[in-house]
């Protein structure tokens, strides 16, 4: 089975530039989720798609930050404009319950460096 | 306060140590709990799922104590393959839309 695909692997911008990052998740995982992990810290949940419709965006952003899953499977997430602070890793996750769990997995993530 | 409080150390231990690392997490009302592991520029991938009554994996033990809203993962007869960062994990719901709260994650390194 193919895992989350992710691209680019790494990116370098300007502050003030704009950026896309997208994301395939596993064949068949309805739900998809983008996180940012700063250096030294934990992912933090950006927003959670369940199939094309958004979950959970309650700590995104946005006023700089959008994404979207337009047909329920591929999703893309945009910076504009970047700021200093952006830069982190940015992982894609999806999930599928199974056997009553539901376990998320990872992309390699997208690494941002905003200078 | 953090959803999820982990002591990042580092850690450093020689092989066959045996090393604990604790978490604790803010919410009474969190209902799923994880361990999950994240090699140097790698992405997170789950190590375990925490269940009440404590379950073992291998030479990994996990335990929940929900009265004091803490979780343990417990390493005995460490390897060199054991060196990574250790992310403790707190759903706050138990159905699957529920957001998960990761630790900043505590760092093992295994030396020979």
């Amino acid at each position: 089975e193919a895992g989350v695909a992710q691209s680019p692997r790494y990116k370098i911008i300007e502050k003030r530039q704009s950026v896309a990052f997208w994301c395939n998740p596993i064949s068949g995982h309805a739900t998809l989720y983008w996180y940012q992990q700063i250096l030294g810290q934990g992912p933090k949940l950006l927003i959670q798609f369940q199939n094309n419709g958004v979950v959970d965006d309650s700590q995104l952003p946005k006023d700089r930050f959008s994404a979207e899953r337009l047909k329920g499977v591929d999703s893309t997430l945009k910076i504009q404009p970047a700021k200093l602070e952006d830069s982190a890793v940015y992982l894609c996750a999806s999930s599928s319950p199974r056997g009553g769990k539901e376990t998320q997995y990872f992309g390699p993530g997208t690494r941002l460096l905003v200078l | 306060r953090k959803e999820v409080e982990q002591d990042p150390g580092p850690f450093n231990v020689p092989e066959g140590a045996t090393v604990a690392f604790n978490c604790t997490y803010s919410n009474s009302a969190s209902q799923s709990f994880f361990w999950y592991r994240q090699d140097c520029r790698k992405e997170p991938k789950l190590l375990m799922s925490v269940y009440s009554s404590g379950n073992e994996d291998g030479r990994f033990t996990a335990q929940l104590n929900r009265a004091s809203q803490y979780i343990s993962l417990l390493i005995r007869d460490s390897k060199l393959s054991d060196s990574a960062t250790y992310l403790c994990v707190v759903n706050l719901r138990g159905s699957t839309l529920g957001r998960l709260y990761f630790g900043r994650g505590t760092q093992l390194t295994v030396w020979p």
